[in-house]
């Protein structure tokens, strides 16, 4: 168990690209989150996926963002036309409805839109 | 709905002197509460956690917390202040059977040697 994998660590694109992160999530969690979070704040929650549904989504989650959790194993967080103010931390997290209370986070993705 | 403050968004202290770090949450159920540690450019650690049973948490790192109802509030403590210790920190609530945190603004900790 390597914790909470999240590839890349930094990304860096013009405004406009396409952007994919990916996120493994500890083996035996069927519960992933993703987070966003901007600088000098804390991480605002974007989405949940229980096994391979997708549960919740925040309204921070423009027609822009998709995210995927195809076999219920890793997820893929898309941004399209990305902007300027899609700049942050991109943060995952895991958890297992019958253990221990509380996420293991990845160390995120840092995106840069220039 | 639910909101966390935390007072005060740059704390410091010197070494080896007691650390103090509030967080005041607004629920009317009492929630689950955690004190999460970010250091820079990485993710976030898990320090401690209040799950309706002591009051008082021991976490990691010789943190602890009290959580108050009355005051609802959960305050982050360490006796004696490290070096290592400078670092954000977020205090986050879970109402039990929401399936997402509400995390505060956070502090961040400096330490002076």
């Amino acid at each position: 168990d390597t914790g909470v994998s999240q590839n890349p660590r930094h990304k860096i694109t013009k405004r406009g690209q396409n952007v994919t992160f990916r996120c493994d999530p500890i083996s035996e969690h069927n519960r992933l989150y993703w987070y966003r979070q901007t600088l000098g704040q804390g991480p605002e929650f974007l989405t949940y996926f229980q096994n391979e549904a997708q549960l919740e989504k925040s309204r921070l989650l423009s027609d822009r963002f998709s995210a995927e959790r195809p076999k219920g194993s890793f997820s893929t967080l898309e941004i399209q036309r990305t902007e300027q103010g899609d700049s942050a931390m991109y943060l995952c997290a895991s958890s297992h409805p019958l253990g221990e209370v509380g996420y293991t986070f990845g160390s995120g993705t840092r995106l840069t839109v220039v | 709905a639910q909101s966390v403050t935390q007072l005060g968004s740059h704390v410091s202290v010197s070494e080896g002197a007691l650390v103090l770090l509030r967080c005041n949450y607004s629920s009317s159920v009492p929630p689950y509460l955690f004190w999460y540690v970010q250091y820079p450019n990485q993710g976030l650690q898990l320090l401690l956690k209040y799950t309706s049973a002591a009051t008082l948490v021991k976490g990691i790192n010789g943190f602890e917390a009290e959580f108050k109802k009355s005051e609802t509030s959960f305050h982050l403590t360490k006796p004696s202040a490290h070096m290592s210790d400078a670092a954000e920190y977020f205090c986050a609530v879970d109402l039990f059977g929401r399936q997402n945190f509400v995390f505060g603004p956070g502090t961040r900790l400096s330490v002076l040697p």
